[in-house]
């Protein structure tokens, strides 16, 4: 069965600082794909970034870049310069064929 | 224009009575899922259609019934409301040709609560 697992429920960092997200997942699936997604008290859900399985280069976008260890099956997130409007919870995705499950959750408080 | 729009955003009903949340998406993807958020900000799938099949129907209890009238539309029907229903529901829609990974857009959710 596939699983994600986020074990930290609540992290907090102070602005301009970084601060890493843990995800760990686990899949007998060869093509996947990982994503972390944030969600702000506004409650939408924004894709933060992405990461196919095939590619061993880390993903990045902007402040946020992953470090994918496919064979530990772990995929973090690293907010670098933390901003006050980083603060949401952060989902970890796993999607195969047309599947996709989520994490439990981080909730990111980035304080000033 | 909203790519994924689901209405009504806010819904409070009481136990008992059957309630419905549409969605629409007009990015032309060919799945469309029903996600339940409950209190605790668990997010989790309770269906998926593709080109209007149903292709992921989770342990939902039959009470939950969707429709896909054509694969831009989504519609989640439930039947004698309870208590632990009281959740967001977000819609979402996914490309799953080859050159898109996949993405999911998620609409705004649907606030439900059921007294």
């Amino acid at each position: 069965a596939q699983t994600v697992t986020q074990s930290q429920p609540e992290m907090s960092v102070q602005e301009a600082e970084t601060v890493t997200l843990s995800c760990t997942y686990d899949t007998s699936e060869n093509n996947y794909y990982l994503f972390w997604y944030k969600q702000p008290p506004s409650r939408q859900m924004i894709l933060v970034i992405r990461q196919e399985a095939y590619k061993q280069q880390n993903a990045t976008e902007n402040r946020f870049s992953v470090n994918f260890q496919k064979a530990a099956k772990s995929f973090s997130l690293k907010i670098s310069d933390s901003q006050l409007g980083d603060t949401a919870m952060y989902f970890c995705a796993l999607k195969w064929a047309y599947k996709y499950i989520f994490g439990t959750g981080t909730r990111l408080k980035v304080l000033a | 224009d909203t790519a994924v729009s689901q209405t009504p955003k806010y819904l409070v009903t009481q136990m008992g009575n059957d309630k419905s949340i549409k969605c629409e998406q007009n990015l032309g993807h060919d799945t469309m899922y029903w996600y339940k958020q409950d209190s605790k900000k668990f997010l989790k799938i309770m269906f998926s259609y593709n080109n209007k099949e149903l292709i992921i129907n989770e342990t939902v209890p039959n009470r939950f019934s969707p429709k896909s009238p054509d694969k831009a539309h989504l519609n989640l029907h439930i039947n004698s409301l309870e208590l632990g229903d009281s959740a967001v529901y977000f819609c979402a829609s996914s490309s799953d040709r080859e050159w898109n990974t996949g993405e999911l857009f998620f609409g705004e959710g649907s606030r439900l609560t059921v007294l």
